[in-house]
């Protein structure tokens, strides 16, 4: 199975500055049609977990331009431009390469 | 627009199984995939197994193997999660999810408590 790693676990954040969130895949997640099938998932307190980024890099419908998605083979970032009062909660980054879908640990994001 | 509504809460004894719903709709159902993803209390996200809804087709994660069965009825447009002899261990918030987890269901809690 492939492994997530993500870093830091805890971010703790002031409104309206920047935050970035890391993962590695400890394999590449480049599938053989040409894709990268890795995503950001958003899971604010008490609600279903919510995809945010996929593909690396693309917006889902509805996601703010203040997150952004990065990265390349094995290792991926995601950046929040401002952080805002209710992107507070946990970040899973996942990969949808090969089964079984797998996911990092998750970083809490809390405002400071 | 897409919606998974999947059903309630149950509550079940070690040693018995449960049988989770989730009915899809704003979409041809049969056109794509189903995941089951769950998450124990105060933890991550586990993928559970997928179906695909056209050919129904399964694959599931290796530690659930033998123990889960996702099936799915194109007449209702819905997917049913069965696990069997649960353990305290499979408390958690089952989730359905459509292909590459774009939509999720609301989840439903199994509680595993003799």
């Amino acid at each position: 199975d492939i492994v997530m790693t993500q870093s830091p676990l805890s971010l703790p954040v002031t409104l309206g500055q920047p935050a970035s969130i890391s993962c590695r895949s400890s394999q590449s997640l480049v599938y053989s049609d040409g894709n990268t099938y890795f995503n950001w998932l958003q899971q604010r307190p008490g609600q279903s977990p919510r995809r945010l980024i996929y593909k690396v890099s693309k917006r889902d419908s509805g996601v703010p331009d203040r997150f952004s998605g990065s990265g390349s083979g094995t290792d991926f970032t995601l950046k929040i431009s401002r952080v805002e009062a209710e992107d507070v909660g946990v970040y899973y980054c996942m990969q949808g390469t090969q089964w079984p879908y797998t996911f990092g640990q998750g970083t809490k994001l809390e405002i400071k | 627009q897409v919606q998974l509504v999947q059903s309630g809460t149950e509550v079940k004894k070690p040693g018995a199984s449960v049988k989770v719903s989730c009915r899809a709709s704003g979409y041809t159902f049969t056109s794509g995939y189903i995941h089951w993803v769950r998450q124990a209390p105060g933890q991550g996200l586990e993928w559970m197994g997928l179906i695909n809804t056209g050919d129904t087709g399964t694959r599931y994660a290796q530690k659930l193997q033998g123990r889960v069965t996702v099936t799915r009825d194109t007449s209702t447009s819905t997917v049913y999660m069965e696990l069997t002899s649960l353990t305290s261990e499979d408390t958690a918030v089952y989730y359905c999810a459509t292909d590459h987890l774009e939509h999720w269901g609301q989840g439903t809690l199994v509680t595993v408590s003799s």
